[in-house]
């Protein structure tokens, strides 16, 4: 019963070609968030959405956009990865901005 | 400025042994969330258990148990009688009522438990 879909789990791509993570959540949740997290670090919040509303951090690279269609789905591009995007990447859901945020599996991206 | 802080990089034990993990936070905000997260090698992210700042009471979940002391800025996290399946990268993390959607986490305890 995953509430918080991430796919695919892996994805390998090339430097500097463009690749699209998906999520997508059955919560019905208001606020979608991307999150990317390397190695042995603490995940780094990207950008939100709540609803169509979106939230950019200061320091996300413009190499990384996001897109959400609808409530259920929401999409992180990558323009043109670099050897230092290598990371995991963690979808997360929350019904309204001050309560619970719930994770996807998360998505491992290689760039070669 | 938020800020949380995992002292504890990596901690191991023995199955059975009790453990506690600290987290020790810093907010001038009045109204915050406080939360624990587990991180198994999987990679997902567990959510444990939020706390508001108004409620300094502990809470009790089976084998876990948490501890909140405004006095000292702490939310420390226990685990009785440790099993293998703790073993994961636990995450505390804080949000305060000026951006409740930016999650400050700690850097992490990784929990080593052994048969």
């Amino acid at each position: 019963d995953a509430m918080v879909i991430q796919n695919p789990r892996y994805q390998v791509t090339q430097f500097g070609k463009p690749v699209t993570l998906s999520c997508s959540q059955t919560l019905n949740h208001n606020v979608m968030y991307w999150y990317q997290q390397k190695s042995s670090q603490a995940p780094k919040l990207l950008f939100h959405y709540y609803d169509k509303d979106f939230n950019n951090e200061a320091d996300t690279p413009d190499n990384f956009q996001s897109r959400r269609p609808n409530t259920s789905f929401c999409f992180l591009d990558i323009r043109s990865p670099g050897l230092g995007d290598a990371a995991m990447y963690l979808c997360a859901t929350s019904r309204e901005q001050q309560e619970t945020q719930y994770f996807g599996p998360g998505t491992r991206l290689l760039v070669l | 400025a938020q800020k949380v802080t995992q002292a504890q990089t990596e901690i191991s034990v023995v199955e059975k042994e009790d453990v506690t993990l600290d987290c020790v936070y810093e907010t001038r905000d009045t109204t915050y969330y406080l939360f624990w997260y587990k991180q198994p090698p999987s990679g997902e992210l567990v959510f444990l258990i939020r706390r508001n700042s108004f409620d300094e009471q502990n809470e009790i979940s089976g084998r876990y148990s948490w501890n909140f002391q405004k006095s000292t800025s702490s939310f420390n996290f226990t685990i009785t009688a440790s099993q293998v399946v703790d073993s994961a990268v636990y995450f505390c993390a804080l949000s305060t009522i000026y951006n409740f959607n930016k999650f400050y986490f700690g850097s992490g305890t990784k929990l080593n438990v052994k048969p």
